[in-house]
């Protein structure tokens, strides 16, 4: 059984701080990972991918991955209202194919 | 550009009917995935085809579900007959496997079965 853990929150940042989402996998053979937005009654929006140890920016969001510790994070810079919303995080399987979803962390930002 | 397309929207049957979901993938994808989500289990896989071949069917609950893909811009998932737990969003996905995988989501369809 592989195992996709997220703090099911909510997590709760007032407006203009840092959100840190974090997850942790069990496969080791998971070779990409992507975080997806969905905002309530709506369906998962891909926002993230990353592939390799280190750090990923993309304007206000960085993805970080440690394969070694089977951590996947996601920061959200500048949190605005409109970022309220469940993030997931999903790992793939060995064959970049079949994704794994987390329970998503539900993130509420306070203006 | 068109993403996934999904219909209905909405679907509301009562026990023991037959509900068929379909769902169109973005065109040039050759993988398509079919998930279900519900607050108690969250977002599952049921099944995915690559090239409309049928992949990985594991997630499938049971035989009341069948899924099938004729064609690279058609697939369906059927249940028959429909129960009360079978209430949840059904979510259509496609990928292509040229590119990096990303799975682009359809908008779902909420199914109530009474």
């Amino acid at each position: 059984q592989k195992e996709v853990e997220q703090n099911s929150g909510p997590l709760s940042v007032p407006e203009g701080a840092i959100a840190s989402l974090n997850c942790t996998y069990s496969d080791r053979g998971s070779q990409s990972f992507f975080w997806y937005r969905q905002y309530s009654g709506k369906s998962p929006e891909l926002i993230m991918s990353i592939y390799s140890n280190g750090d990923k920016e993309d304007g206000r969001f960085t993805a970080q991955l440690n394969k070694a510790s089977q951590y996947v994070s996601l920061l959200i810079r500048d949190s605005q209202p409109s970022d309220s919303a469940t993030y997931l995080c999903a790992p793939s399987d060995y064959n970049f194919n079949k994704f794994y979803f987390g329970s998503g962390t539900k993130l509420n930002v306070k203006p | 550009d068109a993403g996934v397309i999904q219909s209905p929207r909405h679907e509301v049957t009562e026990m023991g009917q037959e509900v068929t979901l379909r769902c169109k993938p973005i065109s040039g994808h050759n993988s398509l995935f079919w998930y279900r989500q519900t607050m108690m289990r969250g977002l599952e896989l049921l099944i995915y085809f690559n090239n409309n071949v049928p992949i990985d069917d594991s997630g499938m609950p049971e035989d009341r579900f069948s899924a099938k893909m004729p064609n690279a811009s058609f697939s369906t998932l059927k249940i028959q007959p429909s129960e009360p737990r079978d209430s949840a969003v059904y979510f259509c996905a496609s990928s292509s496997t040229s590119a990096i995988n990303e799975q682009f989501f359809g908008p779902g369809t909420r199914l109530t079965v009474l």
